[in-house]
């Protein structure tokens, strides 16, 4: 079945980078945009940015540009998410969603906590 | 960026009864391909989102005909029309236009 398996949790100390990683499996890895969203604890959904597999072409939120960079593996059917110089407030579940017109498909989450 | 103002923000139901949450969307979200990008998210405690409507009014796949979605423009309405006890959790709308993304802030859905 379509899904995508997001990896395991990380703890990450002020300054720190994170690397997230989501694999996709049951359907054609290029042909589909894939985007990242946050949620910090207890908060709404937050857009972070979108890559499109077939080239890797990327858009991300003002708000995190140049700290966040998305790449792609099509060898693999993974894209990862890195966000640098990390800060308390970027504490949250960030989950990696397939668009097919619409966020039809999203991974479980990985919970990312920053603290010195 | 396109703000999306959700009301209201908690909504208390009874089971059985109907439900109602509105969207409002900072300016049009007619694409210029001339669909309307606009879907309802359902996210259950605990659990990530999942999509229920897109384009303003199509359920997706294995969503019970109770939720339904309407709407034009800037303004939106998703209606579930007898409210069960696994509708609780909070409701998001969400545009896409212009190559972004936004959501609204979110309604949570309590029964009384």
């Amino acid at each position: 079945q379509v899904q995508l398996v997001q990896s395991g949790a990380e703890v990450k100390k002020p300054g720190a980078s994170v690397k997230l990683s989501c694999k996709a499996s049951g359907y054609t890895f290029t042909s589909y945009y894939m985007h990242w969203v946050r949620q910090a604890p207890g908060q709404g959904l937050e857009w972070m940015g979108m890559i499109y597999p077939n080239g890797g072409s990327t858009s991300y939120a003002q708000k995190l540009q140049g700290r966040v960079t998305m790449t792609r593996d099509t060898s693999t059917s993974t894209i990862y998410m890195e966000l640098s110089s990390l800060r308390s407030e970027d504490t949250a579940l960030y989950y990696c969603v397939r668009d097919n017109s619409a966020f039809d498909i999203w991974g479980q989450g990985t919970m990312v906590t920053v603290s010195s | 960026d396109i703000v999306m103002t959700q009301t209201p923000l908690s909504l208390p139901v009874t089971l059985g009864q109907p439900a109602s949450i509105s969207c409002r969307s900072s300016q049009s979200l007619v694409h210029s391909d001339g669909n309307t990008y606009l879907s309802w998210l359902q996210q259950r405690p605990g659990q990530p989102p999942r999509l229920l409507i897109y384009k303003i009014s199509n359920r997706f796949s294995g969503v019970p005909d109770r939720f339904s979605g309407s709407g034009a423009g800037t303004d939106f309405t998703l209606k579930i029309s007898r409210v069960e006890a696994e509708d609780v959790g909070v409701y998001y709308c969400m545009q896409a236009t212009q190559l972004t993304w936004t959501f609204g802030q979110g309604t949570k859905v309590e029964i009384k």
